[in-house]
């Protein structure tokens, strides 16, 4: 089974709209870390932000923020108010914390924002 | 400033010429990590490092080694280079991941190689 599953291979929305990108996550383990990244057309991965299975509140940096859902195993992305930089593929990501070792990333979202 | 380069950024060879991608961190972390990208199947970790002389298999490890002698530098080798070897590469590094888990464990990544296999 995927670890990581991202079901949206393409995302459009508009300028100053906020958008949300799924990410859901498979794992027996406990304790665990989620985290997204973006790889913007010049390929580099630039990391967003982190969630870690015990936090209570859900992560924010900046326009990002992390709708975690714990009994739903999802950790969805949402941007506010999209800017044309944000035009990128998103990935999520996960590390169980019993095993400790592997990162798991899903396939990413490509998301295009329309002036 | 606190990086991973890798080197080269760019490669075209042929079948069967062994070659190395070099990765180093300045940022003293122990762990490092090696990733293959591919259109449709995001990334997929080719082999990890916890620490010096320490490595393991990731999901795809065939047909490459690696090896960690400094805490910093962590090089992909390829033996025999195939054409299903074409890819983007990444590597990257953090802080050693742990039960607890946290932001210190986020992996940062360096530029990429592109791999072309003919």
């Amino acid at each position: 089974a995927q670890k990581i599953t991202q079901t949206q291979p393409g995302m459009f929305v508009q300028e100053k709209e906020a958008v949300t990108l799924d990410c859901t996550y498979d794992t027996s383990d406990p304790s665990y870390g989620l985290f997204w990244y973006k790889q913007p057309s010049s390929g580099e991965m630039i990391f967003l932000i982190y969630q870690g299975s015990y936090d209570q509140q859900n992560a924010t940096e900046g326009r990002y923020s992390l709708n975690f859902q714990k009994a739903r195993k999802s950790a969805n992305l949402v941007i506010s108010a999209s800017q044309l930089g944000d035009s990128a593929m998103y990935f999520c990501a996960m590390r169980e914390g019993r095993t400790g070792n592997q990162f798991y990333f899903g396939t990413g979202t490509s998301l295009t924002v329309i002036p | 400033e606190a990086q991973v380069t890798q080197n080269p950024r760019y490669l075209i060879t042929v079948t069967g010429k062994k070659l190395t991608v070099t990765c180093s961190q300045n940022m003293n972390h122990e762990y490092m990590s090696w990733y293959r990208q591919d259109p449709g199947l995001g990334l997929r970790q080719i082999y990890y490092s916890m620490n010096v002389e320490v490595t393991d298999k990731g999901d795809v490890p065939e047909g490459y080694k690696v090896s960690r002698k400094e805490k910093r530098n962590f090089p992909l080798i390829l033996e025999s280079p195939s054409p299903n070897q074409t890819s983007l590469y990444f590597c990257a590094s953090s802080h050693t991941p742990t039960l607890a888990g946290g932001p210190r464990e986020t992996q940062y990544f360096g530029p990429g190689t592109r791999l072309l296999v003919l």
